[in-house]
């Protein structure tokens, strides 16, 4: 299957900074991407849809000004958690379709605390 | 009611057993139907991918699809301690790189 990688793993930061979140489809260009959210216990919770070139799509409930989408090239989106506070401590999961049947394929997901 | 329905468990089998995850849904609009696997603190893994109604095996895998019904099944043979993980089922509509829905996920845990 098809590779999709994060960047950083996990990152702690304190509260009021940015933190920016790669993701990378390795193998296969993606013109789009999906950034998730997931508590703990919980099943995913899909943010927003990154698209090459263009403004990203977020989901009802999603402060855009928040969480700051780019989608530089058809391999690397990027995720930037602006003016982090502890309730956005969670596991960010990007993922990106491949192959015909736009198959998605996740990457290993990023942890972030925000003290 | 949600779109998507799954049993969040905890699923607890001993090893050997026969596993059966399920999922239903309301959307008849859904014609892809997808079961990841997620271990603790990592990104889901694609188990088993099907399109429209039928069956479809992969190794101890076999994934079924009743859109009469609105019901999938994951059935896992030969359970292994290495199985123990949660199974997330999930679905999406035609169209150019439609947004999955998922279930909540089912907590497996396949004992010794």
């Amino acid at each position: 299957g098809a590779v999709v990688s994060q960047h950083p793993s996990w990152v702690i930061c304190k509260s009021g900074t940015s933190v920016k979140i790669e993701c990378r489809s390795l193998d296969f260009q993606a013109t789009t991407m999906f950034w998730y959210r997931q508590f703990p216990k919980q099943s995913l919770m899909l943010m927003a849809t990154s698209n090459e070139g263009s403004k990203a799509t977020y989901e009802q409930g999603v402060e855009k000004d928040k969480f700051l989408i780019n989608h530089a090239s058809l391999t690397l989106s990027t995720l930037t958690v602006t003016s982090a506070h502890p309730e956005d401590s969670s596991f960010y999961i990007c993922s990106a379709p491949q192959g015909l049947q736009e198959t998605q394929y996740f990457g290993p997901g990023t942890r972030l605390l925000v003290l | 009611q949600k779109e998507v329905e799954q049993d969040p468990g905890p699923l607890s089998v001993p090893e050997g057993a026969i596993v059966s995850l399920n999922c239903t849904y309301s959307n008849s609009a859904f014609q892809y139907f997808m079961w990841y696997r997620q271990y603790s603190r990592k990104g889901p893994e694609l188990l088993m991918y099907t399109y429209s109604s039928g069956n479809k095996e992969d190794g101890r895998f076999t994934a079924q699809v009743d859109k009469s019904s609105k019901y999938i099944s994951l059935f896992i043979r030969d359970s292994q301690p290495s199985d123990s993980a949660t199974y997330l089922c999930a679905m999406k509509t035609t169209g150019t790189a439609s947004k999955l829905t998922f279930g909540t996920g089912t907590r497996l845990q396949v004992t010794l």
